[in-house]
């Protein structure tokens, strides 16, 4: 069964700054999925960004990009310029192609503060 | 507008009082899932369905029960909560077109249970 680890319960980072979010995962697949999910205060899941196994290129959403490491079994998410309302809880999450299976599993998730 | 509603948002309940939280989505698709959310764990998968009449267990399904008669309902059944099951619970959906795994998941608001 797959795993997806995040090793910080919890980071901050300062107003307009970078920050990066680490995820790994294990699998025995090839081809799968992955994703960035913030969960705000409100409670909402919304989806920053994806990243299909089997592109080479890293994903980018505006402010939003990712480091995926294949080999290394990474999936890191950088966020630049940080805002007031990038803080959230952020959960990786992995998905698999095998359609009689589970669907997505999450970490366990990394609480961001952004500090004016 | 695309949405999956849950109901209630908030329960406040006691040991072994039967209780259904109930989930719906206008999107019509075929996958549907429960998941409960515990700090620092993440979203651990209850119960998922790939369509009418088609459910199968997740990772947490002990306690818990589903039904998909229609294919926009999916609601979780807790025939006797405990406390244990004190949690926060979400329902979410995607479709499961040509390009399956790539499909972000469609989160309700969430539901948050708390057993006495």
């Amino acid at each position: 069964a797959q795993t997806v680890t995040q090793s910080q319960p919890e980071m901050s980072v300062q107003e307009a700054e970078t920050v990066t979010l680490s995820c790994t995962y294990d699998t025995s697949e090839s081809d799968y999925y992955l994703f960035w999910y913030k969960q705000p205060p409100s409670r909402q899941m919304i989806l920053v960004i994806r990243q299909e196994a089997y592109k080479q290129q890293n994903a980018t959403e505006n402010r939003f990009s990712v480091n995926f490491q294949k080999a290394a079994k990474s999936f890191s998410l950088k966020i630049s310029d940080s805002q007031l309302g990038d803080a959230a809880m952020y959960f990786c999450a992995y998905r698999t192609l095998d359609n009689y299976g589970q669907n997505f599993v999450f970490g366990p998730g990394t609480r961001l503060s952004v500090l004016p | 507008e695309a949405q999956v509603t849950q109901n209630p948002r908030y329960l406040i309940t006691v040991t072994g009082k039967k209780l259904t939280v109930t989930c719906s989505q206008n999107m019509n698709h075929e996958y549907m899932s429960w998941y409960r959310q515990d700090p620092g764990l993440g979203l651990r998968q209850i119960y998922y369905s790939m369509n009418v009449e088609v459910t199968d267990k997740g990772d947490v399904p002990e306690g818990y029960k589903v039904s998909r008669k229609e294919k926009r309902n999916f609601p979780l059944i807790l025939e006797s909560p405990s406390p244990n099951q004190t949690s926060l619970y979400f329902c979410a959906s995607s479709s499961m077109g040509d390009s399956y795994s790539n499909q972000p998941q469609h989160f309700g608001d969430g539901t948050r249970l708390s057993i006495l």
